[in-house]
């Protein structure tokens, strides 16, 4: 248990689809992550919220909207999404974004866009 | 950024110590080092970090050269569930940037 945790473990999608991967901490951090983790490739950052305030957007597609409605929670909205978006999504928090502190992680929502 | 560099893949004997080495010639001297590792299927786990001086936890030790461009991550006595993939990360925590690590496996 890592104190975050990611819901749904698993999706499948279609193209057309409108679906939301949520995330959830009880560890009382201020800044939460989403990254994408594509098959054989290393971890990139998407987007990065401190204090419910998003403060890194790393030139993701608009067919991705995060929203954090509090510290602890943080949702990421897919819709119109291509099959090479396909890959492991996990979210992380951290005490808050600007300390050194380590990020925690879920074990991530496995999605694959058919 | 700082850049690392780390072999991509290592074995170990069931209960030998684990040795994982990472260059970070790059790296600034506000910059703390941070090794996580990720098992197959699950998020990354944070493991130990460090800025100068060497560290130990209850999940392994960090060894920090006295210029800070390298470091080497020990676990000192492996088992099979140490099987995953280990990352070293200079981290400012905007900065996290992951690298593709070195996947130990441990032999039993």
């Amino acid at each position: 248990e890592t104190g975050v945790t990611q819901t749904p473990r698993h999706l499948v999608m279609g193209m057309t689809n409108k679906k939301s991967l949520k995330c959830e901490q009880h560890l009382g951090h201020n800044a939460m992550y989403w990254y994408k983790q594509s098959a054989k490739k290393p971890l990139e950052l998407m987007f990065v919220y401190n204090f419910k305030e998003q403060t890194e957007n790393n030139s993701v597609p608009s067919r991705f909207s995060p929203e954090c409605p509090n510290s602890s929670h943080l949702f990421l909205h897919l819709h119109t999404l291509q099959p090479e978006d396909s890959a492991l999504y996990l979210c992380a928090s951290s005490q808050d974004r600007d300390s050194d502190s380590p990020l925690h992680f879920g074990n991530g929502t496995r999605l694959t866009v058919t | 950024d700082a850049k690392t560099t780390q072999p991509p893949s290592m074995d170990c004997a069931e209960g030998r110590a684990a040795n994982l080495p990472c260059n970070h010639s790059t790296i600034s001297g506000n910059e703390y080092v941070y090794w996580y590792r990720q098992i197959h299927s699950q998020g990354p786990q944070y493991i130990i970090h460090g800025l100068k001086n060497n560290e130990t936890n209850e999940m392994a030790s960090l060894i920090i050269t006295e210029d800070r461009k390298s470091s080497t991550l020990i676990l000192p006595h492996a088992t099979l569930r140490d099987t995953a993939v280990y990352y070293c990360i200079p981290q400012r925590n905007e900065k996290l940037t992951f690298g593709t690590g070195t996947r130990l496996t441990i032999i039993p």
